[in-house]
């Protein structure tokens, strides 16, 4: 079965700085993987996906992502953090049916 | 275009009491599908439909009740609520069509069970 793991709970930038989420998925054929954020009590806004094609995908609000098949990775970054940037992301992997699998999710502070 | 509704927002219940969470689409879209979130367990999917009438169970089904008897509906039961279903729950959809489909969410209901 597919999973999707997302090594940080918890991660703190400086507002400015750059920003790397990490996301490592298990699925069996090739993977259809999406980011996704959301701020607290709200709900899910898809940042960027990749189905297939180019391996760095350009998403919304400045975000990018990186499909490496031979590291199973699909880590989400950021040039220059913001500090409306602050909430929880989530990486998920396609699975049946159109279904998704989503990461435990990490959780990004922007500090000053 | 509404997208994906869902009703209520929110809503609290007591143990053993029932109530349906209500889930509709405008999109003519086959799939649909419902998830939980809880606090560090990301979203976990209940159960899911690929169109009228067929419905299967997700990673996390017992305790939820499901049907599908239109392609726009697709309400979640919950038949005798208990607190560890207290959580989040988003209803998606999306079409159907060769390899992958992007789902499309809900803003969620938020249920508390005291």
């Amino acid at each position: 079965a597919q999973s999707v793991t997302q090594p940080d709970i918890h991660i703190t930038v400086s507002e400015g700085a750059s920003l790397e989420l990490r996301c490592n998925y298990s699925y069996g054929a090739t993977p259809y993987l999406f980011w996704y954020v959301q701020s607290p009590g709200q709900g899910l806004q898809l940042l960027l996906k990749y189905f297939s094609g180019d391996t760095l995908v350009q998403g919304i609000k400045g975000f990018e992502a990186e499909f490496k098949r031979s590291q199973s990775s699909f880590n989400l970054r950021k040039p220059s953090v913001h500090w409306s940037d602050a909430a929880e992301y989530f990486c998920a992997v396609g699975a049946g049916y159109s279904t998704l699998t989503f990461g435990k999710g990490t959780m990004l502070l922007v500090s000053p | 275009n509404a997208g994906v509704t869902q009703t209520p927002k929110f809503q609290v219940l007591k143990t053993g009491q029932s109530m349906t969470l209500q889930c509709a689409q405008d999109m003519n879209h086959e799939y649909m599908s419902w998830y939980r979130q809880d606090p560090g367990m990301g979203l976990r999917l209940i159960h899911y439909s690929v169109g009228a009438g067929i419905t299967d169970q997700g990673e996390v089904p017992n305790g939820y009740n499901v049907s599908r008897s239109t392609t726009e509906d697709f309400p979640l039961r919950l038949l005798s609520a208990a607190p560890s279903q207290t959580s989040v729950y988003f209803c998606a959809s999306s079409s159907t069509g060769q390899g992958y489909n992007e789902q499309f969410f809900g803003p969620g209901t938020r249920l508390t069970v005291l």
